[in-house]
């Protein structure tokens, strides 16, 4: 799996778009990303994934550059309750490869 | 609540003991993951079981040991403990049939060796 760079932190002010970066200048046309967070000591939680193409959900937006080599993960109105590492993973979506290799992430605080 | 159940919460120990953390995945998915999050080493990858048998392994000790039941929860033996095994152990599911479809994770079973 391509290796991934994100900042160790980051704040932003509460009510304000989150713009969480993340490099991933070796990804492979096969991978995708996935953008996970944890908030203090709890369990991953699932955000969004992309292979190309800019995606949006409930929680997240992300975007994906054209040559795929860096993406950003936005939240778009950050609340306290979005204080959390933020982790940033590339992988191959194939059977007997599923695995998730978290690096460093990116701590976000939310400011009030 | 992500679905997924694990079983205790915490767990105090001393060194040299054997333990088992056990993990209920979320119903219907057949894929299950240990992870290991260590204050110095983060989320690191142990092993996948997909439907009772063992799919992917990565940096897990001789001293561990996992293994699926038919009914599809899953436990993690962790014998002859060491103080650096202390340490938050995930277990996470994923449904079956997509390879690109994300994990829920469970709450973490916190491991304390003295």
């Amino acid at each position: 799996d391509a290796k991934t760079t994100q900042p160790p932190s980051m704040d932003c002010a509460e009510g304000r778009a989150a713009n969480l970066p993340c490099n991933h200048s070796t990804i492979s046309g096969n991978e995708y990303v996935y953008w996970y967070r944890q908030i203090h000591s709890q369990g991953p939680q699932y955000i969004i994934h992309g292979l190309k193409n800019n995606e949006t959900n409930e929680m997240a937006s992300l975007i994906i550059t054209e040559d795929r080599k860096s993406s950003t993960l936005i939240l778009p109105h950050a609340t306290l309750r979005d204080t959390a590492v933020y982790y940033c993973i590339v992988r191959v979506a194939n059977f007997g490869n599923e695995k998730l290799t978290f690096g460093t992430g990116t701590r976000l605080t939310i400011i009030p | 609540d992500s679905g997924v159940t694990q079983t205790p919460k915490h767990l105090i120990t001393a060194t040299g003991q054997r333990v088992t953390l056990r993990c209920s995945p979320r119903s219907g998915d057949l894929s299950v993951y240990w992870y290991q999050q260590s204050l110095d080493q983060g989320l690191q990858f142990l092993i996948q079981y997909y439907n009772g048998e063992e799919r992917a392994k990565g940096n897990i000790l001789e001293r561990f040991s996992a293994q699926q039941f038919p009914d599809l929860h899953s436990e993690l033996n962790l014998s002859s403990l060491e103080l650096g095994d202390s340490a938050l152990y995930f277990c996470a599911s994923r449904p079956p049939g997509w390879a690109n479809t994300e994990a829920f994770f469970g709450q973490g079973t916190r491991l304390t060796v003295v």
